[in-house]
């Protein structure tokens, strides 16, 4: 069962273009939605993150947009640089009230490649 | 440790034979996922754990994977005569378990079933 639905899989843009990146969530409980950079040989790090209560957030030329109401979220990259070319993850977050603690469930990924 | 560590970070091994991957977390991170990543794929959902306990171990994809932990901190992740569909990266992540907090990657264990 995929609770965190990311597209498309693979994309490619050119230098100075603007990628993005869609997810889609089923689960109303989640109330975090974070994105993850991963790069080659590399475990994913934290890149950006949401609560549903704001609807867009900027940091550099990473930007993120929310929409509670359709339950989807995006990764807009500004000005992307070859440097950008990586693996982009979404996730969602929500607590689990049984074991008390925050469950974080990951969409399939997207491989961004951009070319100079 | 200043980050998630994961050991080995290479393992080839002959099929049919048991592995264990070990992960040594963040000091102080309550909560430890475990992932599998096949090549050029995402991030497969393994199991999690809260302190010791394992709340959710729904990714385990038979009952030939196993995982526990100990002292609410290094995880062990078991697998029992291998096959070679269980070649993939495994990631292991933690993080403090109050609150929406960030996961830290360990840079996983590369693993190879010949």
């Amino acid at each position: 069962q995929q609770q965190v639905k990311q597209s498309p899989q693979s994309l490619i843009v050119q230098k100075g273009g603007i990628p993005i990146i869609n997810c889609a969530y089923e689960n109303t409980a989640f109330d975090y939605f974070p994105w993850y950079q991963q790069f080659p040989g590399k475990g994913p790090a934290l890149l950006i993150a949401i609560r549903p209560d704001v609807s867009e957030k900027k940091e550099g030329r990473f930007t993120i947009s929310f929409n509670k109401s359709a339950k989807q979220f995006s990764l807009h990259i500004m000005d992307s640089q070859p440097g950008d070319s990586a693996t982009y993850f979404c996730a969602a977050s929500r607590r689990d009230s049984g074991a008390g603690s925050y469950q974080l469930t990951f969409g399939k990924g997207t491989k961004l490649s951009v070319i100079p | 440790g200043a980050g998630v560590s994961q050991s080995p970070s290479n393992k080839v091994t002959e099929k049919g034979k048991d592995v264990e991957l070990r992960c040594d977390p963040i000091s102080g991170h309550t909560a430890l996922y475990w992932y599998r990543q096949s090549l050029g794929q995402g991030l497969e959902f393994l199991i999690y754990f809260q302190g010791n306990s394992a709340p959710d171990k729904s990714g385990l994809p038979s009952d030939r994977f196993s995982a526990e932990r100990t002292g609410g901190s290094v995880s062990t992740l078991t697998i029992q005569r291998t096959q070679q569909e269980d070649s993939a990266v495994y990631l292991c992540a933690s993080r403090f378990g109050s609150g929406h907090t960030e996961a830290f990657f360990g840079q996983g264990t590369r693993l190879t079933v010949v």
